[in-house]
């Protein structure tokens, strides 16, 4: 079957740097979403990878590993603003996106 | 990014009456939308997938005949609750995405807070 696990819920402090790890099984693979939802509002696209490697943007980074099955998002110098929850996705082989449930990150001053 | 506009935010209607929600894709055509919906504290649910020109494939457990989804262009779905009971108030969410070309990601409209009372 096909399945994505991430951790329910982190808590980081303000300044400092939080991994949320991601491990997915699918029926064939076409690259791994990570996308940021605050409470009442719609996902909004973070990364996408596809091949093996970290891809840095900004404070954020996101990792591949697919022979792992395993992806993190990394987050620098948080912010309060980065409260939010931070969904995993996975695209299979007919381009459907499975997702996880979703991890609350919970920033502390 | 792409843009993707959702109408209406949020909706309060009576019990038994009917409701329509529009997707539009504004900058690109969208050959595949998803209808997803989303309870408090929980992850995207996703409800059906529809291709331009051709009946929406439903998920397991979902109601054909009560959630309505009408992919006629490349640019617009609606998704129409019908007969809405308590237990439909959810938030709504489409996403819209080009697999003929990029971008390959979904991007969502801003959802619909469904009320029914």
């Amino acid at each position: 079957g096909q399945n994505i696990d991430q951790p329910t819920e982190m808590t980081a402090t303000e300044g400092a740097i939080v991994q949320i790890n991601c491990t997915y099984q699918t029926s064939g693979f076409n690259g791994l979403f990570w996308y940021q939802q605050h409470a009442g509002e719609a996902p909004t696209f973070l990364s996408y990878n596809v091949l093996d490697g970290l891809e840095e943007k900004g404070r954020f980074s996101s990792f591949l590993s697919r022979s792992k099955g395993y992806s993190y998002l990394l987050l620098k110098e948080l912010q309060m603003k980065d409260s939010a929850s931070y969904l995993c996705a996975a695209s299979d082989s007919n381009y459907q996106l499975i997702w996880g449930a979703g991890t609350k990150l919970i920033i502390k001053p | 990014g792409a843009v993707v506009s959702q109408h209406p935010s949020w909706v309060i209607c009576k019990s038994g009456t009917s409701v329509k929600i529009e997707c539009r894709s504004l900058d690109f055509q969208a050959t595949t939308m998803f209808w997803y919906r989303q309870f408090p504290k929980q992850s995207l649910m996703l409800m059906a997938t529809s291709n331009e020109g051709s009946k929406a494939t439903y998920e397991q457990g979902v109601e054909k005949d009560k959630f309505l989804i009408n992919h006629a262009s490349l640019t617009l779905s609606t998704l129409t609750v019908t007969s809405a009971h308590p237990e439909d108030s959810s938030f709504y969410i489409c996403s819209a995405r080009s697999i003929t070309g990029v971008p390959t990601e979904a991007f969502f409209g801003q959802g619909t807070r469904l009320t029914v009372v």
